[in-house]
């Protein structure tokens, strides 16, 4: 069965560093979205991408973020200078046209 | 926005008992989605419920989105069971989390 995949599974960084987590959606999936989750938090989101631009953002996506869509197959969340807050899980999603999201496994990052 | 509120928000079982989550939500929405999250982190799809009743083994799930709440079954629990069930409303195609029910089913 198709799978969001992502990568790295865990990402330790130091403050002010940059980081691009990577995700693979599913293969014939147009829409594109990201989440995070705080430890012990609920899940909150992030961005929502399709055709190649940013559909809808949250408050929390300020200009530390970007995405892209750098090929067919990736797409690429990045944070630009890394704050100790940024410590997250991150998760990406896919669909198709249909409305239910299909989530990845997750990149846990860290910020020291 | 909208607001979602689960309970309740901690649960212990014994492994064979049943139980119902139950998510609220402020506001009428395109669809629900109920999750599981394991002890790894992973987010797993249960139910994609815009309305009426789903089963799945020993889950079931029932929205009824003229009231706005959305339940979710388990019978005869589980220790896999465990982790925490997230209900997810779907508005303008972003999902709003609920904080939550974490689950404990004892052996």
């Amino acid at each position: 069965e198709p799978e969001v995949t992502q990568t790295p599974s865990h990402q330790v960084t130091q403050m002010g560093q940059e980081v691009i987590l990577r995700c693979v959606p599913i293969s014939n999936h147009l829409y594109f979205y990201w989440y995070r989750q705080i430890l012990g938090q609920k899940v909150e989101f992030l961005v929502s991408f399709y055709n190649n631009e940013i559909s809808e953002k949250s408050e929390i996506f300020d200009d530390q973020f970007s995405v892209e869509r750098p090929d067919g197959s990736n797409f690429t969340l990045k944070i630009r200078s890394t704050k100790l807050e940024d410590s997250a899980m991150y998760f990406c999603a896919s669909r198709d046209r249909n409305q239910e999201q299909y989530f990845g496994p997750g990149t846990r990052l860290t910020v020291t | 926005g909208i607001q979602v509120e689960q309970s309740p928000p901690d649960l212990i079982l014994q492994e064979g008992a049943n139980s119902t989550l139950r998510c609220n939500f402020s506001d009428s929405v395109n669809n629900l989605q109920w999750f599981h999250q394991n002890p790894w982190g992973q987010l797993i799809n249960l139910f994609y419920i815009p309305s009426g009743t789903k089963q799945n083994g020993r889950l079931s799930a029932t929205t009824v989105a003229t009231e706005r709440y959305s339940l979710l079954y388990i019978s005869s629990s589980q220790t896999t069971d465990s982790g925490v069930y997230f209900c997810a409303p779907l508005r303008t195609y972003k999902y709003i989390f609920g904080t939550g029910t974490r689950l404990k089913v004892l052996a």
